[in-house]
């Protein structure tokens, strides 16, 4: 199993411009997270699924968008990159009833 | 504002000490208390976990505690290995509603040879 998978590892930004980040699992989890990590931070969490065609959002989902139309896919989408969303993004996928997320090995994002 | 917090951003030690990571919580519905290990430049790890009913539990080399009397948290590491440096953190869940753990700051584990 690979587990969680992120595309793309590194991106650089220009202010306004658009990306989408992906994150995959083929471990058949239920709920799939986003969070972001700034320095000397904890993980915050944007928005997440519980469930194929469901989403909600989390602590700080604004600027940000989601998808998830098949299970083993999470999409985070940002339609105008800011300064502040530099920031390193984990997806995260956990199988319901369990504790354990299980984190991918991060998107490293700047925005210039 | 947060309810898990860390009181220490930093510890040190040397290795073969036993480490000792704190956390304080302020939501006594918590059901769950989970820790992770995220190393440099990698994703977060998943430790242990301890539900409310228990004040301990054992893994290899790590122990988690719980007071919720003070709620407080912590977690214990035997034999401290260069390999343990990295940042932990402890969330806390309420089991059943929407399965979304509340992260703390973190504290970061530094092991001196």
């Amino acid at each position: 199993n690979a587990g969680v998978t992120q595309t793309p590892k590194f991106r650089v930004l220009k202010t306004g411009q658009s990306m989408t980040l992906l994150c995959a699992q083929d471990m058949n989890h239920e709920y799939m997270y986003w969070y972001r990590q700034d320095p000397g931070m904890g993980l915050r969490l944007i928005h997440y699924s519980v469930g194929e065609g469901t989403t909600a959002k989390g602590e700080v989902p604004d600027g940000y968008n989601v998808s998830r139309l098949k299970k083993q896919n999470f999409l985070l989408g940002l339609e105008s990159a800011a300064p502040s969303q530099t920031s390193v993004y984990f997806c995260a996928s956990t199988r319901q009833g369990y504790n354990e997320q299980f984190f991918g090995p991060g998107t490293r994002l700047t925005v210039l | 504002g947060e309810s898990v917090g860390l009181h220490l951003p930093t510890l040190s030690v040397q290795e073969g000490d036993n480490s000792i990571i704190n956390c304080a919580y302020s939501n006594s519905a918590s059901d769950y208390f989970i820790w992770y290990k995220q190393e440099s430049g990698k994703g977060p790890q998943f430790i242990i976990d301890i539900r409310s009913n228990m004040d301990k539990r054992q893994g290899q080399r790590v122990t988690v505690l719980l007071n919720k009397t003070v709620k407080h948290l912590s977690l214990q590491i035997a034999a401290t290995q260069p390999g343990d440096s990295a940042v932990y953190f402890c969330a806390e869940k309420i089991s059943g509603g929407s399965y979304i753990p509340t992260f703390g700051r973190g504290t970061s584990l530094i092991v001196h040879p």
